[in-house]
């Protein structure tokens, strides 16, 4: 089983809401992430956690706000967000960080994100 | 620092024509390569990847890529295209004992021709 399960697959949120995405996996892997997908264009990083800890942060502004509550668990918090945000966000996960040989990263299906 | 290059935003093929799918990386160190496939309104699925071993490599759903260190290519091929083979498919690299991400393409976006 390969799976990372995204919710909820759309969510429409205006600029003043908070709103969370959230991400989940069950195959033991330690290394989790967050993407950003314009329309076009490859995922963009926004933040590694690995073994449960954020260990890169690619200078997302702070209407961003990730969590990890364990090591199956990843969160997204949406605060304050604007219409340039609109997109979709991927989650995914590896067996060990990526600066390990070989591994491979597991994508979600993503959330669909539009700000109002 | 390592980059990829994905030649042609678009490539269009005739159902039952092979699919040929250009990547070249730049890379200071023997790189890990791998394919993603991403149908419409879907998350990326890994075709295949590299990891030095042999450098023919077979994937899912009849694609396979060959690693050509003299070319600095991983080129994506299928012998025979299907309508089904119709996404956006990105080409990516990690290297060894690096930082942990994974470096994609721009994506090229297949379009198979009935």
């Amino acid at each position: 089983d390969t799976e990372v399960t995204q919710t909820p697959k759309h969510l429409v949120m205006g600029m003043t809401n908070k709103k969370s995405l959230k991400c989940e996996q069950h195959m033991g892997h330690r290394a989790m992430y967050w993407y950003k997908q314009k329309a076009k264009k490859p995922p963009e990083l926004m933040f590694v956690y690995s073994y449960e800890k954020l260990s890169i942060n690619e200078s997302v502004p702070s209407r961003f706000s990730p969590e990890c509550p364990n090591s199956s668990l990843l969160n997204l918090h949406l605060h304050a967000l604007q219409p340039e945000d609109s997109a979709l966000y991927l989650c995914a996960s590896s067996q060990d960080p990526l600066g390990n040989s070989g591994n491979t990263i597991y994508f979600g299906e993503g959330s669909w994100l539009t700000v109002v | 620092a390592q980059s990829v290059t994905q030649l042609g935003s678009h490539v269009s093929v005739s159902e039952g024509a092979l699919v040929l799918l250009r990547c070249n990386y730049s890379s200071s160190v023997p790189p890990y390569l791998f394919w993603y496939v991403q149908y419409p309104n879907q998350g990326l699925q890994l075709l295949l990847k590299y990891t030095s071993a042999a450098t023919l490599v077979k994937g899912i759903n009849g694609f396979e890529a060959e690693f050509k260190k003299s070319e600095t290519s991983f080129h994506l091929t299928k012998p025979s295209a299907h309508m089904s083979d119709a996404a956006e498919y990105f080409c990516a690299v990690t290297l060894p004992n690096r930082d942990d991400k994974i470096i994609f393409g721009k994506g090229t976006r297949l379009h198979i021709l009935p």
